[in-house]
């Protein structure tokens, strides 16, 4: 079965410390893997995904396939980066239309 | 550029009721995706739709059923509501049906069933 888990509801840093958001999948084919997040008071909008291997915000994002994981890191975490974050999983390479979502981790960036 | 919206912002509804939800995809887009959001958990898929046609369905019932029109906006229809059916609901609109066309969500329906 398709899956996400993301182990952690809550992650509180200081500001300057570094980040990484845990994200493990279950998908037995060739996945595709995405970041959401949702800022608050605002929608729930796209990060980055694995394809692109971009990094956006100072986060960046390492699909390992062995673990099958995707956790988000960032070096040094600001303020503004508070927000909900949502690891999303794509059957067949993305190709599939629909997104498994985790449960979400709420980070907290205390100044 | 307008971004997705959706009506109602909010509502209530009794058990056994129908609703109906409403999506405006953003301008130049041909699919839209449905998703339940229960307090606490990710987005769940409902189902989506591209160019008007049923593009996948995810875990849900019959009773759970969607609409495409002409101009891409969409309904998502819920009969008999159970008190489980109480989330929020999000759209996403995308050009293209696949998962890596970058899906712009709404900014949700919250639906509580009393």
């Amino acid at each position: 079965a398709q899956r996400v888990t993301q182990p952690e509801k809550l992650l509180s840093v200081f500001k300057g410390a570094p980040v990484e958001l845990k994200c493990n999948y279950s998908y037995s084919g060739s996945p595709e893997l995405f970041w959401y997040v949702q800022y608050s008071r605002q929608r729930l909008q796209l990060l980055l995904r694995h394809i692109s291997r971009e990094s956006i915000k100072g986060f960046t994002a390492d699909l390992n396939k062995g673990e099958t994981s995707f956790h988000l890191k960032k070096p040094f975490a600001q303020e503004e980066d508070s927000a909900m974050y949502y690891c999303a999983l794509s059957g067949m390479g993305g190709s599939q239309g629909n997104l498994i979502f985790g449960k979400g981790t709420k980070l907290s960036v205390k100044p | 550029e307008t971004g997705v919206t959706q009506s109602p912002t909010h509502l209530i509804k009794t058990r056994g009721q129908q609703v109906t939800l409403r999506c405006s995809s953003q301008s130049g887009h041909n699919t839209v995706s449905w998703y339940q959001q229960a307090l606490g958990q990710g987005p769940q898929f409902i189902f989506q739709y591209y160019r008007e046609e049923e593009n996948g369905r995810g875990n849900f019932p019959p009773r759970f059923s969607g609409l495409q029109f002409p101009n891409y906006s969409s309904e998502l229809n819920v009969n008999a509501l159970e008190l489980d059916d109480s989330a929020l609901y999000l759209c996403a609109s995308s050009l293209g049906g696949r998962a890596y066309n970058e899906q712009f969500f709404g900014p949700g329906t919250r639906l509580t069933v009393l």
